[in-house]
């Protein structure tokens, strides 16, 4: 089953807009983690955080957390034909069930 | 250092028959878990080896299985192939057991006839 759920499905921009994508969970959390999958390959970790922080940077991410609303966002500024891709969220819950629960995922499309 | 590798890339078997995948984790990781992705469930988390010992499995039959060696290496098997099985079966390894930032293979692509 899928901890998460991401929204949109799908997104499609301009290059140099910023995209946001939304993930929601269901249960408490270790912490949070956004990955991205490139056409059917194997996916690199972006960014973590942890459930005790409310916002990060990486770059040109920006990640927000919000415990009490079960809730993060993926910002990615001035966006480029490159970030074309699929982007999940991924939790990791507490105590002893210590398993990455994957997000169903946002099909970023960067329009050049 | 090299990423984490997965061999094969693909895969095509038929019902019945069984498979066996491999992953060669990042020298150091001592960490490898296993996961399922198909387009209708998404990713799905299989198992995780740490120190050769099976610390987390999750919703799959017993046909799916792994093991990992001394040198961390892992490999999973599944018997008796259903055609649901054809999937991207992607591995990734970390430094210790606790699952933060993971590092993933490319995958084996397996498709079930």
């Amino acid at each position: 089953s899928q901890q998460g759920e991401e929204d949109p499905q799908a997104l499609s921009i301009q290059e140099g807009e910023n995209a946001t994508m939304n993930c929601s969970y269901k249960t408490s959390i270790n912490n949070l983690q956004w990955y991205r999958q490139n056409s059917g390959r194997g996916l690199v970790h972006l960014i973590l955080i942890r459930s005790n922080e409310r916002e990060k940077h990486s770059g040109r991410l920006r990640v927000t957390l919000d415990t009490s609303k079960k809730s993060s966002s993926l910002l990615i500024t001035a966006s480029r034909a490159a970030d074309t891709a699929s982007y999940f969220c991924a939790t990791l819950r507490s105590g002893s069930a210590r398993q990455l629960t994957f997000g169903s995922g946002t099909q970023l499309t960067v329009l050049p | 250092k090299a990423g984490v590798t997965q061999t094969p890339r693909y895969l095509i078997k038929t019902r019945g028959q069984q498979v066996t995948l491999s992953c060669s984790p990042i020298s150091g990781h001592r960490s490898v878990s296993w996961y399922q992705q198909t387009p209708g469930q998404g990713l799905q988390f299989l198992f995780e080896y740490f120190s050769e010992t099976q610390r987390n499995k999750g919703n799959f039959p017993g046909r799916f299985s792994g093991r990992q060696f001394s040198n961390s290496r892992s490999e999973m098997n599944v018997s008796t192939l259903e055609l649901g099985d054809s999937a991207l079966y992607l591995c990734a390894s970390s430094v210790f057991a606790d699952q933060e930032t993971q590092y993933f293979g490319p995958g084996t692509r397996l498709l079930v006839l």
